[in-house]
């Protein structure tokens, strides 16, 4: 079946260091989402990607989908407080009609 | 005021017991998803609808059920027939098929003892 793979699981970094996670796909994607749930809270949507090598960017926030459509990362550059939660990946397969989430990244900033 | 709203927010029941958790929405979205959450892992989908009265298994459907009788509304029963229901349980809708935003409820943490 469909294999979303996310790294790293978890990621602790000092206020105002960056911030990376990957997203990984066992077959090439129609389209991306990306979701942050914050702790006790539900996934919020940030951004769906959908063209091969697309870069997106909303203010520290960046987003690319690989060339092969296969692959996408958010990086969030010059980590706040505010950024603290998990981060998943949602991949739509170029085949199906369901989102598979990844296992998401849980990002600890340290103030 | 718009949104999907789950019910509710915590829910204890014995085991063998079945429940059934709510999720209503108002966006007018023909899409509704039930997911569910482990610790350390991602969402799992149950069940999704994409139209009124027709829904479909998602990858751990077993020993769920739902209905979709109307479109504002999407319920999730947990059967006896589910072997480990303690989980956190997401509701989502959203307007299209596949390619739009999911919005998700505040979701339901369901205990069972």
């Amino acid at each position: 079946g469909q294999q979303v793979m996310q790294i790293p699981q978890y990621q602790h970094v000092q206020e105002g260091e960056d911030f990376t996670t990957y997203c990984n796909s066992s077959t090439t994607l129609s389209n991306i989402q990306w979701y942050k749930q914050r702790p006790g809270g539900h996934p919020v949507f940030l951004i769906q990607l959908v063209k091969s090598g697309e870069v997106k960017k909303q203010k520290r926030l960046t987003f690319q989908f690989g060339e092969a459509k296969k692959n996408s990362s958010l990086h969030i550059t010059a980590t706040q407080t505010t950024d603290v939660g998990t981060y998943f990946c949602a991949a739509l397969p170029l085949t199906g009609n369901q989102f598979y989430f990844g296992t998401g990244t849980s990002l600890t900033v340290i103030p | 005021d718009g949104g999907i709203t789950q019910s509710p927010k915590y829910l204890f029941r014995k085991e063998g017991q079945n429940v059934t958790l709510s999720c209503e929405q108002n966006l007018n979205h023909d899409a509704m998803y039930w997911y569910r959450q482990d610790p350390g892992q991602g969402l799992r989908l149950i069940y999704y609808s994409q139209i009124v009265n027709d829904f479909q298994k998602g990858d751990i459907a077993e020993g769920y059920s739902v209905s979709r009788e109307k479109k504002e509304s999407f319920p999730l029963t947990v059967t006896s027939a589910q072997k480990n229901p303690t989980a956190f349980y997401l509701c989502a809708s959203s307007g299209g098929q596949g390619y739009t935003e999911a919005f998700f409820g505040q979701g339901t943490r369901l205990t069972v003892v």
